[in-house]
């Protein structure tokens, strides 16, 4: 069955201290693989696509990198407003619901001033 | 420019009830998606229209569940006689052209059946 696994489910980090967050995907084709940032209450927020492994995305204090398993989020020198769910999601080349996303749970992140 | 809208952004109804969900997406994107999210959950896909026909329907969990995108922009979902177990927030995304492209989400309906 085909299923992203994110990790860990919460993290809690001091401003200024810097991380990654885990995505292991097992799909049979992998189309394109995509993390969102979502905050209470709103829609998912586009962040990144990656579509080939070895590939790496930055924005700001965020670099997304993508292996033939699994994606790692780094974010370097958090700040509070960092603090939200991210989302992580592929496409897959087939099957049924292959044009949706399929999301893991998320990694729910706090940043402590 | 202005990103996908839904309304309501709050919908509370009676079990067995019939609601619809608008969801406004990006203009110019053909393609459009549905999903549902329950609390502590990633989304989760519904259904996908590429201009005007359900392109994949296969995570529409029964056929109480339908969605129309008669004119290839709007689309409305449709829950008739709801159950308690509908209750989740409802997410609209869009994208340019194909299913590879980035999808952009709206704010969601939350749907709270009684």
């Amino acid at each position: 069955e085909d299923q992203v696994t994110q990790s860990p489910e919460a993290l809690r980090l001091q401003e200024g201290e810097s991380s990654s967050l885990n995505c292991s995907y097992t799909v049979s084709g992998l189309r394109g693989l995509f993390w969102y940032r979502q905050d209470p209450g709103k829609g998912p927020e586009f962040l990144f696509t990656l579509y080939s492994a070895g590939e790496e995305k930055e924005k700001e204090r965020l670099k997304a990198t993508l292996t033939k398993k699994e994606s790692f989020l780094h974010i370097t020198a958090p700040k509070p407003e960092d603090s939200a769910t991210y989302l992580c999601a592929v496409t897959m080349n087939s099957g049924g619901g292959a044009d949706g996303l399929t999301f893991g749970k998320g990694t729910h992140l706090i940043i402590q001033p | 420019g202005a990103g996908v809208s839904q309304t309501p952004s709050n919908k509370v109804t009676e079990k067995g009830k019939y609601v619809e969900l608008r969801c406004d997406p990006i203009s110019g994107h053909t393609a459009l998606y549905w999903y549902r999210q329950s609390l502590g959950q990633g989304p989760e896909f519904l259904i996908y229209f590429q201009g005007t026909g359900a392109a994949d329907d296969s995570g529409l969990p029964n056929d109480r569940f339908f969605a129309v995108r008669p004119e290839g922009s709007v689309s409305t979902l449709k829950i008739q006689r709801t159950e308690r177990g509908d209750s989740a927030v409802y997410l609209c995304a869009s994208s340019l052209t194909r299913s590879t492209d980035t999808q952009y989400f709206g704010p969601g309906t939350r749907l709270t059946v009684l």
